[in-house]
């Protein structure tokens, strides 16, 4: 079966700086990778997700994330956050076999502090 | 888009009792739902493949017999958490395969946080 690991259960960053959100995974053949993100009482929407192609996956919100093979890793990443990016944020990840099967990450929680 | 309504958001119960989580798609039919279930700190983890008309499948290691669901229609999928304990308590979500033609993803549910006393 597939993990999923997010390193960071928690990651506290200050208004308008870069942020890095990490993931990786561990299968070593094709996948399908997403980026979700869950705000307080809500569910889960869509960010980025990255099928095939070019590798930097631009998504909602000024998101994007880089997909590396050779690292088995789909970081994602934002140039300059806003308080109202605090969230859960989790990777997600389906295939090679069955792409209808989620496999998430425990969830980093974003914490953007003014 | 494509919306995946799910209630209720938070439910306590006493132990012993059952409890039903709805999900409905809203503008859309969804033919298949899948059901996560979430405990604290963790990811969430598929508990089982609901499909319209037919039974559930379900993940190795879940209860059937504990977690019915029912998917009577095209747009209504139902969990029940039956005789629940309070090891029951969790985070249930329910998500649906967003339309063809849609952003390729899967549309998730507000999720249910189930409290079992």
């Amino acid at each position: 079966a597939q993990s999923v690991t997010q390193l960071d259960s928690q990651v506290p960053v200050f208004e308008e700086a870069p942020v890095e959100l990490r993931c990786n995974y561990s299968s070593s053949v094709s996948v399908y990778l997403f980026w979700y993100v869950q705000y307080p009482n809500q569910g889960l929407q869509l960010l980025l997700k990255y099928l095939s192609g070019s590798t930097l996956v631009k998504g909602i919100n000024g998101f994007e994330a880089e997909f590396n093979k050779s690292q088995t890793s789909f970081h994602l990443r934002k140039p300059s956050v806003h308080i109202s990016d605090t969230a859960e944020y989790f990777c997600a990840v389906s295939g090679p076999y069955n792409f209808n099967k989620f496999y998430f990450g425990s969830g980093t929680k974003l914490n953007v502090k003014p | 888009g494509a919306v995946v309504s799910q209630h209720p958001s938070r439910v306590i119960c006493k132990s012993g009792t059952s409890v039903k989580i709805e999900c409905r798609s809203l503008d859309f039919q969804a033919t298949t739902m899948f059901w996560y279930r979430q405990f604290p700190k963790q990811s969430l983890m598929l508990m089982a493949t609901s499909n319209e008309g037919s039974k559930a499948t379900y993940e190795q290691g879940v209860e059937k017999d504990k977690f019915l669901i029912n998917h009577a229609s095209l747009t209504l999928s139902t969990l029940t958490v039956t005789s629940a304990h309070p090891e029951d308590s969790s985070f249930y979500i329910c998500s649906a395969p967003a339309p063809q033609g849609s952003n390729y993803g899967y549309t998730f549910g507000s999720g249910t946080r189930l409290t079992v006393v």
